[in-house]
């Protein structure tokens, strides 16, 4: 089975441009997570979609949004780049059910290195 | 206090050794623990992952979780120079997949 695809693998941008990551999830699986990973921060919680809707959302500013299509590919979006914005950022699918509170296991793509000038 | 809080090393122990990692978390309502390695500039690899109290095996990987102590730890035996990493440990806290990530250990195994 194939794993999680990620595109572009790397991205450079300027500052107050827009970006648009993609990420394609394992086959059967309906969650998509996103995740910044920076030196400084490590790696943070974007934001969740599963069945085409946003479950969970992380502590970052309105310029970071996604959404979800009907064969589970996710894409997020980032307008107005600042340069804090440079990152590495993870896409991870799941099967995406849950069982009392407990949730499932979570694959990681190889990720889009975003680097703004 | 951090949500998810990690040694970050490095963690140096000679080849064929017990390499033991750790992590604490802050919530106790959290249910789902995991254990992920990432190389250098390569994204997380699932280790383990563990739910209930108590140690699970997985060939040289021991996870264990002690909730009432709000500590994960991760065992492995005879290290290899190839397990040198950086190894996460990510909590679910709430309702859905949202992973909340301890900064890392690093891991390196001499040989």
């Amino acid at each position: 089975k194939a794993g999680v695809t990620q595109t572009p693998r790397y991205l450079i941008k300027t500052r107050g441009q827009q970006v648009t990551l993609s990420c394609s999830p394992i086959s059967g699986h309906r969650s998509v997570s996103w995740y910044q990973q920076t030196p400084g921060q490590g790696l943070q919680f974007l934001f969740e979609y599963f069945s085409e809707t946003q479950r969970n959302k992380g502590n970052f500013p309105g310029r970071f949004s996604g959404r979800q299509f009907s064969n589970s590919r996710s894409e997020m979006n980032v307008s107005t780049l600042e340069l804090g914005d440079s990152a590495l950022y993870l896409c991870a699918s799941s099967l995406g059910g849950l069982a009392g509170g407990v949730s499932d296991t979570q694959y990681f793509g190889p990720g889009t290195r975003l680097t703004v000038l | 206090q951090k949500e998810v809080e990690q040694n970050s090393g490095p963690l140096s122990v000679p080849e064929g050794a017990i390499a033991s990692l750790n992590c604490t978390y802050s919530d106790r309502g959290s249910q789902s623990f995991f254990w992920y390695r990432q190389y250098s500039g390569k994204s997380p690899e699932l280790i383990m992952f563990i739910y209930s109290n108590g140690d699970k095996e997985d060939g040289r990987f021991t996870a264990q979780l002690n909730k009432a102590s709000q500590y994960v730890s991760l065992l492995i035996r005879d290290s290899q120079p190839s397990d040198s990493a950086t190894y996460l440990c990510a909590v679910n806290i709430r309702y859905g997949n949202k992973l909340v990530f301890g900064a890392g250990t690093i891991l390196r195994v001499k040989s």
